[in-house]
């Protein structure tokens, strides 16, 4: 079982331009989130989506989009990157029911000079 | 509002046992714990719903007061694999939350042989 996949793993983008992350699930999740993470803040939450073709924002959504076509994928797009999102970003799903776990993916490692 | 957790950092011996505080300024319907190892995707370690309950994960068990918002994670007996960053997340209560964690900056856990 892959679990939760992000691709690519790194990459370093150069201030303005754009990119997508792919966050792909193969546990038929009806939810799924991406959060950046940040030395000393833990981490934050971006957008969420809890089915296939909604997204909503949270806590930190300015400067990205998302979409949720498949059920299995959701993806982060970044218009115009800005140095102030150099960051690793994480995505999560989880079941409808159960006990609410998080599974993660490993992680995509952003720069932006 | 983010939890806040304490302490920020902790250095143990081999054996050792330690405590790990998440304080939240809302009413909650559950909390989370995680930890990540340095590089890697946050594991799930174990949930604690509103009703006061404790649960144990071999030698890590947990404990959550919801009349204080308050949830302590107890490590006894530390191994070297209890290394890395133990983050708490925190689900309100009332509404509909769609499972979303706020997560504390997290606690930096180091044993040492």
């Amino acid at each position: 079982n892959a679990g939760v996949t992000q691709t690519p793993k790194f990459r370093v983008l150069k201030t303005g331009q754009s990119m997508t992350l792919l966050c792909a699930q193969d546990m038929n999740h009806e939810y799924m989130y991406w959060y950046r993470q940040d030395p000393g803040m833990g981490l934050r939450l971006i957008h969420y989506s809890v089915g296939e073709g909604t997204t909503a924002k949270g806590e930190v959504p300015d400067g990205y989009n998302v979409s949720r076509l498949k059920k299995q994928n959701f993806l982060l797009g970044l218009e115009s990157a800005a140095p102030s999102q150099t960051s690793v970003y994480f995505c999560a799903s989880r079941q409808l029911s159960g006990t609410g776990e998080l599974f993660f993916g490993e992680g995509s490692r952003l720069t932006v000079l | 509002q983010q939890p806040v957790q304490s302490p920020q950092a902790v250095i143990l011996r081999e054996g050792e046992d330690a405590v790990i505080n998440c304080s939240s300024s809302k009413a909650l319907y559950s909390v989370h714990w995680y930890r990540q190892k340095h590089g890697e995707a946050p594991v799930f370690l174990m949930i604690l719903l509103k009703g006061g309950e404790q649960k144990g994960h071999d030698k890590i068990s947990a404990s959550f007061n919801e009349k204080k918002q308050q949830s302590s994670l107890y490590l006894t007996a530390s191994q070297l694999s209890y290394s890395g960053t133990y983050f708490c997340g925190t689900r309100l209560a009332g509404g509909t939350s769609y499972g979303k964690l706020t997560f504390g900056q997290g606690t930096i856990l180091t044993v040492h042989p």
